[in-house]
Parts: C-alpha cells; sequence; structure tokens
C-alpha cells in the first residue's frame, strides 16, 4: 500500500493556466506539507496543514493555494502558472510530535511552457 | 542567515570502502537531525534521526553523529554497496515548534563496483 500519494506525476502545461496537484496520505498522520524541488535539488517548504489549519505559510506567492478536505488530503492549486514554477513538488505526512520523520510521496514533475 | 551546507560535489568510493558524508549548518539550534536517501524519480525517504543529545546512532550499515559544538553531523555508510549509490539530504528542525524540516542540498554518492 502506498503511504503517501499524489497525482498526477507528470503534469505539463502552458503559462497562465491554473492546474491542481492532489495528495492523499494513509498513515493517519495529523501533519501534511508541500515541498518544492527546483532545477538545483534545493528542497524548500511550502505550506505545512495540521488537522485543517494552515500552520505554515512560507513566503509562496499566492498564486499557490493549499487545500485539504480532509486530514488524510492536502492538495495543491496553482493560478495563472509561470514559467517559474516549473519543478517538483512533493507532498509529505508526518505526525504532530516535532521530530516526527517525513514521508514522502513521489513528487509530481510540473513543466509550464 | 540560516545555513545547512552539505559536501558539493558528488561523492565516489569503491564497494567494500566507508562512505562519509558531511552536514555543517549555522545560526540553528535545532533539537534534533535527521537524515533522508533521495533515487532518481522519487521523493526522499527517511533514515536516521539524531537528537541534540546524541552523540552517535547507528542502524544496520549506517551510523550519524551530531556535534552541537561543531555545528556538525556526519553520515557514515560502512561496507557500501552500489545500491547505496543516491542523494542524501541532512535536514534540520526549523525550530517553529511543529515538525517543519529544513533540507540541505545533498551529497550525491555513486558505490562503483
Amino acid at each position: 500500500d502506498t503511504a503517501v500519494s499524489q497525482t498526477p506525476k507528470y503534469l505539463v502545461t502552458q503559462m497562465g493556466n491554473d492546474k491542481s496537484i492532489k495528495c492523499e496520505q494513509n498513515l493517519g498522520h495529523d501533519t501534511m506539507y508541500w515541498y518544492k524541488q527546483d532545477s538545483k535539488k534545493f528542497l524548500k517548504i511550502m505550506f505545512s496543514y495540521n488537522n485543517k489549519e494552515l500552520i505554515i505559510n512560507e513566503t509562496v506567492p499566492n498564486r499557490f493555494s493549499p487545500k485539504s478536505p480532509d486530514k488524510a488530503h492536502l492538495n495543491l492549486h496553482i493560478n495563472s502558472l509561470e514559467l517559474g514554477d516549473s519543478a517538483v513538488y512533493f507532498c509529505a505526512s508526518s505526525q504532530v510530535s516535532g521530530s516526527s520523520p517525513l514521508h514522502f510521496g513521489n513528487g509530481t514533475r510540473l513543466t509550464v511552457t | 542567515s540560516q545555513k545547512i551546507e552539505q559536501n558539493s560535489e558528488a561523492l565516489n568510493i569503491q564497494e567494500g570502502k566507508t562512505a562519509t558524508l558531511t552536514c555543517n549548518y549555522t545560526n540553528y539550534s535545532p533539537a534534533y537531525l535527521q537524515w533522508y536517501r533521495q533515487d532518481p524519480g522519487r521523493g526522499p525517504v527517511f533514515l536516521l534521526l539524531i537528537r541534540e543529545n546524541e552523540k552517535e546512532k547507528r542502524k544496520e550499515r549506517l551510523k550519524v553523529t551530531f556535534d552541537t559544538t561543531l555545528k556538525q553531523s556526519l553520515f557514515h555508510i560502512t561496507a557500501s554497496q552500489p545500491a547505496d549509490s543516491a542523494t542524501y539530504l541532512c535536514a534540520l528542525e526549523g525550530g517553529r515548534g511543529y515538525s517543519t524540516l529544513t533540507f540541505g542540498k545533498g551529497t550525491m554518492l555513486l558505490v562503483s563496483p
């Protein structure tokens, strides 16, 4: 069973479009995250959700919005896509213990043309 | 500003040798440090966590040390195998009270047969 699954795996779209990436975890974790890994492989936190409350919102453009319908899902909506949004986006989850390991999905490679 | 630095170059070693990867940090006082492995096209996978009051942690062929005075962690893989070839990431707790990890850029390890 896949612990953290995200779809789609690949997403190719044109500038200006709006797209969504879905994420689901079946680990019963309380916190979910979105990370962005750019072309230099740097993994940066974007958002964190704990029990449906946004607890971190790093300095990302407000074109990006996380939406959590329930504890097991955290979707990422991106409006008005730009070339610089091209990257791999990873969803992750953890327990809210402060030192819990993160469990990552296998990423969504977004290419904006 | 806070910084996490890992060996910037890829590390090439021969099978059977011990690989040692370095993670240095500045302007952090992390309560714990984590190491992850990332294979191409996959999400990072948790390997080990070490707390600030622990000098060393072992798991099978893996060993991690944590020196809060030097602000450094060393990650060792003994009796390395070609299957150990991957990128290894260190991550520090960001001090926000929740499990918010900040990742280093990673070191690519290549183990030759």
